[in-house]
């Protein structure tokens, strides 16, 4: 069985920084690529990142330079480096497995506040 | 705004059928996969619809997807007190070289 689990969330002060880790199991990991999608409370999906199984990756405008996602294969482990966070970067964080025109599964997420 | 639009709420009674509308671009929908995904409050998005019209394993039939140039549609049949949620399209953008989402249609069974 796939599962996902998110760690890493918790209160953080305008500015400041927090490592999100995903980890996955009952699958080969270093096969798939891997995205974080957020959702605000009450809001939409809001993808923002995505690595490869080459180790490209990609980012929403609305992190691009703040936030850094990677990936260690032998800890089936993928992580979202999240800097000079902002109040409008509260929201829960999923990790999500990407296949062929979609994203087959998800973590129930980690939630990151970010509040003074 | 979001660059998928969907509208914001869709309704129908019980057993009645309803699509949900999802349009895009050139740089997204007219030549990416569209794929749909529903999300009940408190609990993780879960894949309908991938490659624009293909159900994973586990879904039931009653939910279809198809697609026709820059626009997609999600349709649900035989419909249940349960398939009340948010439903989102999403697609990659060539463009963004970014994955982008519809802002979500909200669903009521009357």
């Amino acid at each position: 069985e796939v599962q996902l689990v998110e760690s890493g969330g918790g209160l953080v002060q305008p500015g400041g920084s927090l490592r999100l880790s995903c980890a996955a199991s009952g699958f080969t990991f270093s096969t798939y690529d891997m995205h974080w999608v957020r959702q605000v409370t009450g809001k939409g999906l809001e993808w923002v990142s995505v690595i490869n199984t080459a180790g490209d990756t990609y980012y929403a405008d609305s992190v691009k330079g703040r936030f850094t996602i990677s990936r260690e294969n032998a800890k089936n482990s993928l992580y979202l480096q999240m800097n000079a966070l902002r109040a409008d970067d509260t929201a829960v964080y999923h990790c999500t497995r990407g296949v062929t025109g979609g994203l087959d599964s998800w973590g129930q997420g980690t939630v990151v506040t970010v509040s003074s | 705004q979001s660059v998928l639009t969907q509208p914001p709420s869709v309704s129908a009674a019980p057993g009645q059928r309803v699509t949900i509308s999802c349009s895009g671009s050139s740089a997204n929908i007219g030549s990416e996969y569209v794929s749909w995904y529903q999300k009940l409050p408190g609990i993780a998005p879960k894949l309908l619809i991938c490659e624009d019209n293909k159900r994973p394993s586990g879904i039931p039939d009653r939910f279809s997807g198809s697609k026709s140039g820059t626009s997609a549609t999600l349709g649900i049949t035989g419909l249940q007190t349960g398939d009340e949620a948010d439903y989102y399209c999403g697609a990659w953008d060539r463009s963004l070289s970014a994955g982008v989402f519809g802002g979500g249609t909200k669903l009521t069974v009357l």
